[in-house]
Protein backbone atom coordinates (compact mmCIF):
# COMPACT_ATOMS: atom_id res chain seq x y z
CA UNK A 1 0.00 0.00 0.00
CA UNK A 2 1.45 3.58 -0.93
CA UNK A 3 1.96 6.14 1.58
CA UNK A 4 1.34 9.49 1.57
CA UNK A 5 2.70 11.65 4.74
CA UNK A 6 1.66 15.07 5.74
CA UNK A 7 2.83 17.66 8.41
CA UNK A 8 2.30 19.15 10.55
CA UNK A 9 -0.46 16.61 11.81
CA UNK A 10 -2.13 19.67 13.11
CA UNK A 11 -1.16 23.38 13.51
CA UNK A 12 -2.90 26.75 15.25
CA UNK A 13 -2.07 30.29 14.28
CA UNK A 14 -3.14 33.84 14.65
CA UNK A 15 -5.17 35.76 12.34
CA UNK A 16 -2.92 37.05 9.69
CA UNK A 17 0.29 34.51 10.23
CA UNK A 18 1.15 32.92 6.88
CA UNK A 19 1.91 28.93 7.27
CA UNK A 20 2.89 26.14 5.30
CA UNK A 21 2.00 22.44 5.09
CA UNK A 22 3.81 19.44 3.59
CA UNK A 23 2.49 16.24 1.69
CA UNK A 24 5.22 13.72 0.58
CA UNK A 25 4.43 10.88 -1.67
CA UNK A 26 6.44 8.03 -3.66
CA UNK A 27 8.29 9.92 -6.55
CA UNK A 28 7.74 7.06 -9.31
CA UNK A 29 4.42 6.39 -11.09
CA UNK A 30 3.39 9.34 -10.22
CA UNK A 31 -0.16 10.98 -12.27
CA UNK A 32 -1.76 13.57 -9.87
CA UNK A 33 -1.57 15.25 -6.95
CA UNK A 34 -4.65 17.09 -5.56
CA UNK A 35 -5.12 19.47 -2.56
CA UNK A 36 -8.64 19.80 -0.82
CA UNK A 37 -10.17 21.29 1.90
CA UNK A 38 -12.45 20.17 4.19
CA UNK A 39 -14.23 22.40 6.93
CA UNK A 40 -16.15 21.07 9.87
CA UNK A 41 -19.62 19.64 8.63
CA UNK A 42 -18.89 20.12 5.29
CA UNK A 43 -17.75 18.25 2.33
CA UNK A 44 -14.57 17.85 1.00
CA UNK A 45 -13.75 20.29 -1.99
CA UNK A 46 -10.96 20.17 -4.02
CA UNK A 47 -8.57 23.01 -3.98
CA UNK A 48 -5.68 22.55 -6.39
CA UNK A 49 -5.01 19.37 -9.48
CA UNK A 50 -1.56 19.36 -10.15
CA UNK A 51 0.25 17.57 -12.56
CA UNK A 52 3.50 18.38 -13.82
CA UNK A 53 6.78 18.94 -11.76
CA UNK A 54 7.12 22.48 -11.44
CA UNK A 55 3.58 23.33 -11.23
CA UNK A 56 2.64 26.06 -8.88
CA UNK A 57 -0.67 26.98 -8.68
CA UNK A 58 -2.92 29.54 -6.74
CA UNK A 59 -5.84 30.93 -5.33
CA UNK A 60 -6.70 33.91 -3.41
CA UNK A 61 -4.17 33.35 -0.48
CA UNK A 62 -3.49 29.89 -0.94
CA UNK A 63 -0.93 28.62 -3.41
CA UNK A 64 0.75 25.28 -3.72
CA UNK A 65 3.91 23.78 -5.65
CA UNK A 66 4.84 20.47 -6.79
CA UNK A 67 7.94 18.40 -6.89
CA UNK A 68 7.80 15.10 -8.39
CA UNK A 69 11.32 13.78 -8.52
CA UNK A 70 11.46 14.16 -4.51
CA UNK A 71 7.83 13.80 -3.96
CA UNK A 72 6.40 16.68 -2.08
CA UNK A 73 4.06 19.69 -2.60
CA UNK A 74 3.89 22.30 0.26
CA UNK A 75 0.74 24.28 0.53
CA UNK A 76 0.92 28.07 1.20
CA UNK A 77 -1.70 30.17 3.04
CA UNK A 78 -0.69 33.82 3.11
CA UNK A 79 -2.37 35.72 5.82
CA UNK A 80 -4.38 33.69 7.55
CA UNK A 81 -7.97 34.04 8.70
CA UNK A 82 -10.85 32.44 10.92
CA UNK A 83 -12.59 30.96 8.03
CA UNK A 84 -9.27 29.23 6.41
CA UNK A 85 -9.52 26.84 9.64
CA UNK A 86 -10.06 23.65 7.84
CA UNK A 87 -8.27 20.13 7.22
CA UNK A 88 -6.03 20.29 4.48
CA UNK A 89 -5.74 16.72 2.49
CA UNK A 90 -3.53 15.85 0.10
CA UNK A 91 -4.29 13.19 -2.55
CA UNK A 92 -1.77 11.31 -4.42
CA UNK A 93 -2.56 9.62 -8.07
CA UNK A 94 -0.85 6.69 -9.04
CA UNK A 95 -0.66 5.99 -12.43
CA UNK A 96 -2.30 2.39 -12.81
CA UNK A 97 -4.35 0.42 -15.03
CA UNK A 98 -7.87 2.40 -14.33
CA UNK A 99 -5.83 5.91 -13.45
CA UNK A 100 -8.69 6.78 -11.23
CA UNK A 101 -7.18 5.36 -7.44
CA UNK A 102 -6.27 7.56 -4.95
CA UNK A 103 -4.10 7.66 -2.14
CA UNK A 104 -5.11 9.98 0.86
CA UNK A 105 -2.44 11.43 3.00
CA UNK A 106 -3.56 12.08 7.02
CA UNK A 107 -4.65 15.58 6.69
CA UNK A 108 -3.05 18.47 8.27
CA UNK A 109 -5.69 20.49 10.85
CA UNK A 110 -5.11 24.24 10.69
CA UNK A 111 -7.26 26.21 13.41
CA UNK A 112 -6.70 29.96 13.20
CA UNK A 113 -7.62 32.24 16.21
CA UNK A 114 -8.79 35.62 16.09
CA UNK B 1 -23.24 23.56 -9.35
CA UNK B 2 -22.21 19.55 -9.00
CA UNK B 3 -24.13 17.45 -6.21
CA UNK B 4 -23.38 14.69 -4.68
CA UNK B 5 -25.98 13.50 -1.72
CA UNK B 6 -25.72 10.76 0.80
CA UNK B 7 -28.43 8.99 1.94
CA UNK B 8 -27.86 9.59 5.60
CA UNK B 9 -26.07 12.23 7.73
CA UNK B 10 -26.35 9.86 10.95
CA UNK B 11 -26.99 6.14 11.10
CA UNK B 12 -26.95 3.66 14.34
CA UNK B 13 -27.16 -0.11 13.63
CA UNK B 14 -27.02 -2.84 15.65
CA UNK B 15 -23.96 -5.34 15.35
CA UNK B 16 -25.19 -8.21 12.71
CA UNK B 17 -27.66 -5.99 10.86
CA UNK B 18 -27.19 -5.31 7.04
CA UNK B 19 -26.77 -1.50 6.28
CA UNK B 20 -26.97 0.08 2.79
CA UNK B 21 -25.38 3.69 2.43
CA UNK B 22 -26.35 5.22 -0.85
CA UNK B 23 -24.73 7.61 -2.91
CA UNK B 24 -26.09 9.86 -5.78
CA UNK B 25 -24.38 12.06 -8.13
CA UNK B 26 -26.30 14.76 -10.44
CA UNK B 27 -22.71 15.31 -13.29
CA UNK B 28 -22.70 12.15 -15.13
CA UNK B 29 -19.46 11.03 -13.87
CA UNK B 30 -17.87 7.89 -14.65
CA UNK B 31 -16.20 7.26 -11.66
CA UNK B 32 -17.89 6.95 -7.98
CA UNK B 33 -15.86 6.22 -4.73
CA UNK B 34 -16.71 4.80 -1.08
CA UNK B 35 -13.77 6.07 1.77
CA UNK B 36 -13.89 5.60 5.38
CA UNK B 37 -12.01 8.16 7.33
CA UNK B 38 -11.04 7.28 10.99
CA UNK B 39 -9.59 10.22 13.08
CA UNK B 40 -5.65 10.23 12.83
CA UNK B 41 -6.42 8.25 9.05
CA UNK B 42 -6.69 9.41 5.86
CA UNK B 43 -9.73 8.96 3.84
CA UNK B 44 -9.08 4.98 3.02
CA UNK B 45 -10.92 3.66 -0.32
CA UNK B 46 -13.10 0.61 -0.08
CA UNK B 47 -14.26 0.27 -3.36
CA UNK B 48 -14.79 2.38 -6.85
CA UNK B 49 -16.33 2.22 -10.01
CA UNK B 50 -15.53 3.23 -13.41
CA UNK B 51 -18.56 2.72 -15.27
CA UNK B 52 -22.05 1.11 -14.58
CA UNK B 53 -21.93 -2.87 -12.78
CA UNK B 54 -17.73 -2.56 -12.91
CA UNK B 55 -16.01 -2.32 -9.39
CA UNK B 56 -12.98 -2.37 -7.68
CA UNK B 57 -11.54 -2.95 -4.29
CA UNK B 58 -9.77 -0.34 -2.79
CA UNK B 59 -7.41 -1.03 0.17
CA UNK B 60 -10.18 -2.11 2.35
CA UNK B 61 -12.63 -3.81 0.94
CA UNK B 62 -12.92 -6.69 4.01
CA UNK B 63 -16.47 -6.58 5.64
CA UNK B 64 -18.10 -4.30 2.28
CA UNK B 65 -19.34 -5.00 -1.18
CA UNK B 66 -20.88 -2.93 -3.54
CA UNK B 67 -23.74 -2.05 -6.19
CA UNK B 68 -23.40 0.13 -9.49
CA UNK B 69 -27.01 -0.32 -11.25
CA UNK B 70 -27.40 2.74 -12.42
CA UNK B 71 -24.62 5.56 -13.50
CA UNK B 72 -25.40 8.32 -10.92
CA UNK B 73 -26.13 5.38 -7.91
CA UNK B 74 -23.52 3.63 -5.79
CA UNK B 75 -24.49 1.85 -3.00
CA UNK B 76 -22.67 0.52 -0.07
CA UNK B 77 -23.36 -2.46 1.59
CA UNK B 78 -22.10 -3.81 5.02
CA UNK B 79 -23.63 -7.36 5.05
CA UNK B 80 -23.08 -8.00 8.62
CA UNK B 81 -22.25 -4.93 10.84
CA UNK B 82 -19.75 -5.10 13.03
CA UNK B 83 -18.49 -2.64 15.91
CA UNK B 84 -15.32 -1.80 13.92
CA UNK B 85 -17.20 -0.34 10.94
CA UNK B 86 -18.17 2.33 12.99
CA UNK B 87 -16.55 5.30 11.24
CA UNK B 88 -17.36 8.48 8.86
CA UNK B 89 -18.25 7.08 5.12
CA UNK B 90 -17.67 9.24 2.33
CA UNK B 91 -19.52 8.80 -1.38
CA UNK B 92 -17.19 10.52 -4.52
CA UNK B 93 -17.56 11.14 -7.62
CA UNK B 94 -14.93 12.62 -10.80
CA UNK B 95 -14.95 12.79 -14.53
CA UNK B 96 -12.42 10.17 -15.92
CA UNK B 97 -8.98 12.01 -16.40
CA UNK B 98 -5.95 13.57 -14.85
CA UNK B 99 -7.42 16.93 -14.61
CA UNK B 100 -10.43 16.18 -12.54
CA UNK B 101 -10.81 16.66 -9.09
CA UNK B 102 -13.27 14.24 -6.97
CA UNK B 103 -16.49 15.83 -5.85
CA UNK B 104 -17.68 14.34 -2.13
CA UNK B 105 -20.75 13.61 -0.65
CA UNK B 106 -21.25 15.17 2.82
CA UNK B 107 -20.77 11.91 4.21
CA UNK B 108 -22.46 9.63 6.32
CA UNK B 109 -21.49 9.48 9.86
CA UNK B 110 -22.16 5.45 11.08
CA UNK B 111 -22.58 3.57 14.50
CA UNK B 112 -22.54 0.33 14.94
CA UNK B 113 -23.80 -0.50 18.51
Amino acid sequence: ILNVEQSPQSLHVQEGDSTNFTCSFPSSNFYALHWYRWETAKSPEALFVMTLNGDEKKKGRISATLNTKEGYSYLYIKGSQPEDSATYLCAFKIRDNYGQNFVFGPGTRLSVLP
Amino acid sequence: DVKVTQSSRYLVKRTGEKVFLECVQDMDHENMFWYRQDPGLGLRLIYFSYDVKMKEKGDIPEGYSVSREKKERFSLILESASTNQTSMYLCASSYTGVSYEQYFGPGTRLTVT
